[in-house]
Order: structure tokens, then C-alpha cells, then sequence
């Protein structure tokens, strides 16, 4: 177990609709990142927040946007979704000795 | 910008065997991290090794340890004793060295799948 909590661990949802990622990091850190792995592909990074506040963006779609709450926890919102938005998001969070523990993954399916 | 490549998309390995998996990338960067993460068929992203770069002496974890090579930007993985429960994918993967305002955001290579055979 990371520690690192995500939910949902599955979502099905229709074209054009919306959805809420979430994820709770390990006690104590403060940085959580947005990583999208499509099928049979490797990790892109999303976005990354640093105790509320957001240091980096990666490829990140317009139609994405993520916020990092007081208590740490973190939501990616996906909107307009298409078919090609399904993949597996992982959040992860980094203690300042670098190091990155993932959660367990939501996979998405856009149909 | 970084970037991690990884030559090998499918390896395989008989049980008890050894196995090392290519990995090299690419920065300006003088001090960095570089990680090994296996990811099993529960597509779980587990961290098996990390190697900081100011340290010369490779990293080991149990039958897991690296050849880090930083003038030739070479990160490679052996597994001794290969067992069933290693088939997976193994991503490696670079971390900038930690900054406060920047994001340290780790870049993977495209993976290499691992299937270790009985």
C-alpha cells in the first residue's frame, strides 16, 4: 500500500460528459501529480500542485482542469470527455527527497 | 527538456534467471533521480529501484540493483533469480532534483514488458 488513496477505480461515462478524479496523498506531502497512461502507452505527466498551488503543467488538455484543496486532497475534472480521453490517471505524491508513490489508478472508459 | 528511452519493448527471461533491462536518457541536468517502476498486470505502479545521480555507487534493493552510468546517460536494471511474480512492465523513469518552486514531475520511458517464464 503507497498510501496514496484514488477514487473512483473504475468510471464508465458517455461522450461529452463530465467527471471527478480524486485523490488523497500520503500524510505529510505536500506535492500531488496528474499522470495519464493510455492503453499501451507510457506515463504522461498532467499537472502537478504544490500545497494548493499549481508549479507545472504537462500536456494537459484545455478540456482538463485539477485543484489541490486545504486538506491536500486533489481533484482532476474532465470535461466534454471524447473516446480518446480513456485511459488509466494516476495521482502520486512526492515527499521533498524525490521519490513518487502512485496510487492504485482510475481507469477511465469513455464510450 | 528530458527525455528516457528504453530500446526494449518485450524481453523474457526463464525463471531463475538474470535479466537486465536498458534504460538512457537525456538531460542538462547535473543532479537528478532516476527510478525503476514495475508495473504488474494490476497495473499498479510500484517503485522498485531509485539511484541519485551525485552518488556513484549503484543502487541495490534485494535481487534488484542498477549499472548507473552518468557519462553515458545509462540506466540499466538486472534481476537476478527471476521469479514468475517479476513479469511485468518496467518503466524507467528521471526526476529533476528536488526544488520548492519547480515541479518535479517524473518523465518515463515507454516501458519495457518483462515475461518470465517457467
Amino acid at each position: 500500500d503507497s498510501g496514496v488513496t484514488q477514487t473512483p477505480k473504475h468510471l464508465i461515462t458517455a461522450t461529452g460528459q463530465r467527471v471527478t478524479l480524486r485523490c488523497s496523498p500520503r500524510s505529510g506531502d505536500l506535492s500531488v501529480y496528474w499522470y495519464q497512461q493510455s492503453l499501451d502507452q507510457g506515463l504522461q505527466f498532467l499537472i502537478h500542485y504544490y500545497n494548493g498551488e499549481e508549479r507545472a503543467k504537462g500536456n494537459i488538455l484545455e478540456r482538463f482542469s485539477a485543484q489541490q484543496f486545504p486538506d491536500l486532497h486533489s481533484e482532476l475534472n474532465l470535461s466534454s470527455l471524447e473516446l480518446g480521453d480513456s485511459a488509466l490517471y494516476f495521482c502520486a505524491s512526492s515527499p521533498p527527497q524525490g521519490k513518487a508513490f502512485f496510487g492504485q489508478g482510475t481507469r477511465l472508459t469513455v464510450v | 527538456a528530458q527525455t528516457v528511452t528504453q530500446s526494449q519493448p518485450e524481453m523474457s527471461v526463464q525463471e531463475a534467471e538474470t535479466v537486465t533491462l536498458s534504460c538512457t536518457y537525456d538531460t542538462s541536468e547535473n543532479n537528478y533521480y532516476l527510478f525503476w517502476y514495475k508495473q504488474p498486470p494490476s497495473r499498479q505502479m510500484i517503485l522498485v529501484i531509485r539511484q541519485e545521480a551525485y552518488k556513484q555507487q549503484n543502487a541495490t534493493e534485494n535481487r534488484f540493483s542498477v549499472n548507473f552510468q552518468k557519462a553515458a546517460k545509462s540506466f540499466s536494471l538486472k534481476i537476478s533469480d527471476s521469479q514468475l511474480g517479476d513479469t511485468a512492465m518496467y518503466f524507467c523513469a528521471f526526476m529533476k532534483h528536488y526544488r520548492l518552486n519547480a515541479g518535479n514531475m517524473l518523465t518515463f520511458g515507454g516501458g519495457t514488458r518483462l515475461m518470465v517464464k517457467p
